[in-house]
């Protein structure tokens, strides 16, 4: 088990340009989360999947915002023509549906800072 | 919507002291986790409490939730260099939550030598 892996750790992008990152989850686990933290603050939800299925989006995800688990495993959230507000850490999690409590283990996330 | 409100916001104490974050919420949550992060990384999972009442203790840390299920505390003991960190607390609400957890906005501890 090596834990849940985010790449890449870090993306600069001008504004405008999409990005797309990347979400390793822990391989038992079938449900993956999406946060987002900026500074100073604890991470938001934004997306939950359970395997492939996209079962809620938060308000905070704008039509700029997608993401899929094609085939229950990974995971990629894209964002499209960037803004400097969505400079921020996303921060992918993955937990069991067997865990009656939900524990989250999280990946290292990726610093995105757009210019 | 579910707010969970997290104190202090800094801390910033000697090696040896003791320590208390506190957790809040009007809402009752099925489970409660708490988390620790370093800069650059993702929040590392300590604890989950889930029964109203219940403690937990982690080496020097000790963790409870209220007996209601809307608050909780973490209190370390002879705080280490080495606790330094961000300290996060999030709640499930169980039910239609679909397991999102709600963050409070997290308590920077620094222990100084």
């Amino acid at each position: 088990d090596t834990g849940v892996s985010q790449d890449p750790r870090h993306k600069i992008t001008k504004r405008g340009q999409n990005v797309t990152f990347r979400c390793d989850p822990i391989s038992e686990h079938n449900r993956l989360y999406w946060y987002r933290q900026t500074l100073g603050q604890g991470p938001e939800f934004l997306t939950y999947f359970q395997n492939e299925a996209q079962l809620e989006k938060s308000r905070l995800l704008s039509d700029r915002f997608s993401a899929e688990r094609p085939k229950g495993s990974f995971s990629t959230l894209e964002i499209q023509r960037t803004e400097q507000g969505d400079s921020a850490m996303y921060l992918c999690a993955s937990s069991s549906a067997g865990g009656g409590y939900n524990e989250q283990y999280f990946g290292p996330g990726t610093r995105l800072t757009v210019t | 919507t579910q707010l969970l409100e997290q104190s202090p916001q800094f801390l910033s104490i000697q090696e040896g002291e003791n320590l208390t974050v506190y957790c809040n919420s009007s809402s009752v949550f099925s489970s409660l986790q708490w988390y620790r992060q370093e800069p650059g990384e993702g929040p590392v999972l300590l604890v989950t409490v889930v029964t109203g009442g219940e403690v937990k203790k982690l080496k020097r840390l000790t963790f409870q939730f209220g007996d209601a299920r809307k608050d909780s505390s973490l209190h370390i003991t002879a705080a280490q260099t080495g606790d330094t960190g961000l300290y996060l607390c999030a709640g499930y609400a169980g039910g239609t939550s679909y397991g999102k957890l709600t963050f409070g906005q997290g308590t920077i501890l620094t222990v100084h030598p």
